[in-house]
């Protein structure tokens, strides 16, 4: 089975500070991590996704297999940072020969992050 | 380019009806996924469709199905309705299953409520 763990429900820091978010998973497999954001009235959205080692809108996530993590991180939160933030994986098990995956992500609960001025 | 649409938006029904919900892709999208969102349970998923076909199914009883159509639609039922239904239902869909690659495009949701 596979699981995904955001211990912190709700995250809140001041603008210009370092924030966080935690994610810990527990697959058998190799998984691939996304992370997905909801801003206040809008559609969930992909965010950033392991595979592209990217940074967006100043965040970058690290996965850590040796602790099965895949935490969040931004040097200096901005208000428009505030949002929920899922994390997501997909197991190695959901692929098929070809090596693709069948898209069942599997949901951490969400954090929300609230940045003050 | 007009995204993920769901409808209807919101819907109020009783314990032991039925219901369906649609889900339209982004134009050029063969792949669509239905998940249901709870304050309780998060995000779970519930079924994958690619080209007609179910490819991946979540934890969820026989009381959930679903189908793709042709033009890439899709559609989810539920029936027997419980108390426990009422979630908002999120449908995504992206290019191809290969969800590692492709990004996954979410509608706004239906958001039932069983009394």
């Amino acid at each position: 089975a596979q699981r995904v763990t955001q211990p912190e429900k709700l995250l809140s820091v001041f603008k210009g500070a370092p924030v966080e978010l935690k994610c810990n998973y527990s697959y058998s497999g190799s998984p691939e991590l996304f992370w997905y954001v909801q801003y206040s009235r809008q559609r969930l959205q992909l965010l950033l996704r392991h595979i592209s080692r990217e940074s967006i809108k100043g965040f970058t996530a690290d996965l850590n297999k040796g602790e099965t993590s895949f935490h969040l991180k931004k040097p200096f939160a901005q208000e428009e940072d505030s949002a929920m933030y899922y994390c997501a994986l997909i197991g190695s098990l959901s692929f098929n020969a070809g090596g693709t995956s069948y898209g069942k992500l599997t949901f951490g609960q969400g954090t929300i992050l609230t940045v003050h001025p | 380019k007009a995204g993920v649409t769901q409808t209807p938006r919101y819907l109020i029904k009783t314990r032991g009806q039925q219901v369906t919900l649609s889900c339209s892709p982004i134009s050029g999208h063969r792949s669509v996924s239905w998940y249901q969102q709870t304050p309780g349970q998060g995000l779970q998923f519930l079924f994958e469709y690619f080209s007609e076909t179910q490819r991946n199914k979540g934890n969820f009883p026989g009381r959930f199905s679903g189908r793709q159509f042709s033009n890439s639609r899709s559609e989810m039922n539920v029936s027997t309705l419980e108390l426990g239904d009422s979630a908002l239902y999120l449908c995504a869909s992206s290019l191809s299953p290969d969800a590692t690659n492709e990004k996954l495009f979410f509608g706004s949701g239906t958001q039932l409520s069983v009394l």
